[in-house]
Order: C-alpha cells, then sequence, then structure tokens
C-alpha cells in the first residue's frame, strides 16, 4: 500500500516569493490534513479537509496561505508571500478507512527554508 | 480547548535501560490521547492510543503507556530501550467528534547511546 506523497522534500526561497507543496494521500482517505512543523515544536494543524470540503482552517493564516483540494484527492498549499517565520517542515497527513480513530498516516513532509 | 504538555524536552539514555517519557494533557471533557514517533527525516507514526477501556495500552516495538485521569498524564514507557529507537515522540490529544482534530505536544527528543 502506498503511503501519503509529497514534493518537493526541500525547497528554499527569498522572502516575499511564492511556494506551493503537493500532497496526495492514501488512495480512498477522505479526510486530508496540513500541519506546519517549526523547529523545536510539535505540527500545528493549518487545515484540514473532509473530502473536497474545508472542515477547519481556524489556524490557517489566510493573508498568505491558501490550500485546495480539488476532486477530493490530492491537495495543494500555497504561501504568497513567504516570510522569514514560514520556515518549517509542512506535513501532510490522511486519515480514513485503513485506521482507527485519530490515526493519521503522514508523508515525510516538505521542508521550507525562507532567507 | 484542549492542550498537551511535554514535561521533558530531551531525555538521554543509555541502551537497555528503562525510559519514561512524560505527557500531561489539559481539557474538561473526555479526550482521546496518542503517542507518535518521528524518526530522523520521516513523517509521524502511531505508536500507541488511548480511546477508552484499560488504563494501561500497548504499543508498537515494546512501548507501552499508562492513562492516569486523576493526574491528567499519559506517560510514555520502555522497560529496555535499543539503539534504533532514538526518534523525536509527541504526545498528542483530541476531543473526538466528526473531526478528530490532534493537537500535538512539542516533543521529546530520546537519545539512546551505546
Amino acid at each position: 500500500e502506498a503511503g501519503v506523497a509529497q514534493s518537493p522534500r526541500y525547497k528554499i526561497i527569498e522572502k516575499r516569493q511564492s511556494v506551493a507543496f503537493w500532497c496526495n494521500p492514501i488512495s480512498g482517505h477522505a479526510t486530508l490534513y496540513w500541519y506546519q512543523q517549526i523547529l523545536g515544536q510539535g505540527p500545528k494543524l493549518l487545515i484540514q479537509f473532509q473530502n473536497n470540503g474545508v472542515v477547519d482552517d481556524s489556524q490557517l493564516p489566510k493573508d498568505r496561505f491558501s490550500a485546495e483540494r480539488l476532486k477530493g484527492v490530492d491537495s495543494t498549499l500555497k504561501i504568497q508571500p513567504a516570510k522569514l517565520e514560514d520556515s518549517a517542515v509542512y506535513l501532510c497527513a490522511s486519515s480514513g478507512w485503513t485506521g482507527g480513530i485519530g490515526e493519521l498516516f503522514f508523508g515525510e513532509g516538505s521542508r521550507l527554508t525562507v532567507l | 480547548a484542549q492542550s498537551v504538555t511535554q514535561l521533558d524536552s530531551q531525555v538521554p539514555v543509555f541502551e537497555e535501560a528503562p525510559v519514561e517519557l512524560r505527557c500531561n494533557y489539559s481539557s474538561s471533557v473526555s479526550v482521546y490521547l496518542f503517542w507518535y514517533v518521528q524518526y530522523p527525516n520521516q513523517g509521524l507514526q502511531l505508536l500507541l492510543k488511548y480511546l477508552s477501556g484499560s488504563t494501561l495500552v500497548k504499543g508498537i516495538n515494546g512501548f507501552e503507556a499508562e492513562f492516569n485521569k486523576s493526574q491528567t498524564s499519559f506517560h510514555l514507557r520502555k522497560p529496555s530501550v535499543h539503539i534504533s529507537d532514538t526518534a523525536e515522540y509527541f504526545c498528542a490529544v483530541t476531543l473526538g467528534g466528526s473531526n478528530y482534530k490532534l493537537t500535538f505536544g512539542k516533543g521529546t527528543l530520546l537519545t539512546v547511546n551505546p
């Protein structure tokens, strides 16, 4: 069974530039999450999708971050313009029929460095 | 709102020694509790979870955790660690419901030395 796929694994950009991350969840998983993990901190939920609808985006900085999950499968997280404090690992996770309550399956993450 | 506190940011131990990673939660209602592990340059993986029933739960790789409602704790233990257990461990909580939104602690870096 294929896991959660994310790309790119690493990205370095200048502040005020834009960046996009892509995630393909486990096949058949209805719920998709984007987490931000800053060095030394635990993952923080940015946005949660159920199929192609947003369930929770209360901690997404909407002035610069956007995310979409067209067709209820893969998803894209965009940052525009990036700030220095956006340097972090962006983790995508999915959940659904293959796991129990609270069991999220994570990708390896996309590490963003903003200079 | 729920929150999680991991009391130790780093725990160094020697191989074959026992280890305990501490986790306390804050919530006014019943919660579900989890431990996730993150090996270097990998995503998080579920280690074990407490939903209900027996307060002692067993997970993968010989880890176990005990839910203590009176002390609002969910400490992770292993009687004898291996070098391969070196990783970051995250405690997480959710109130349940249809969203099952997980709130993570800041993590504890377990380093097992030979």
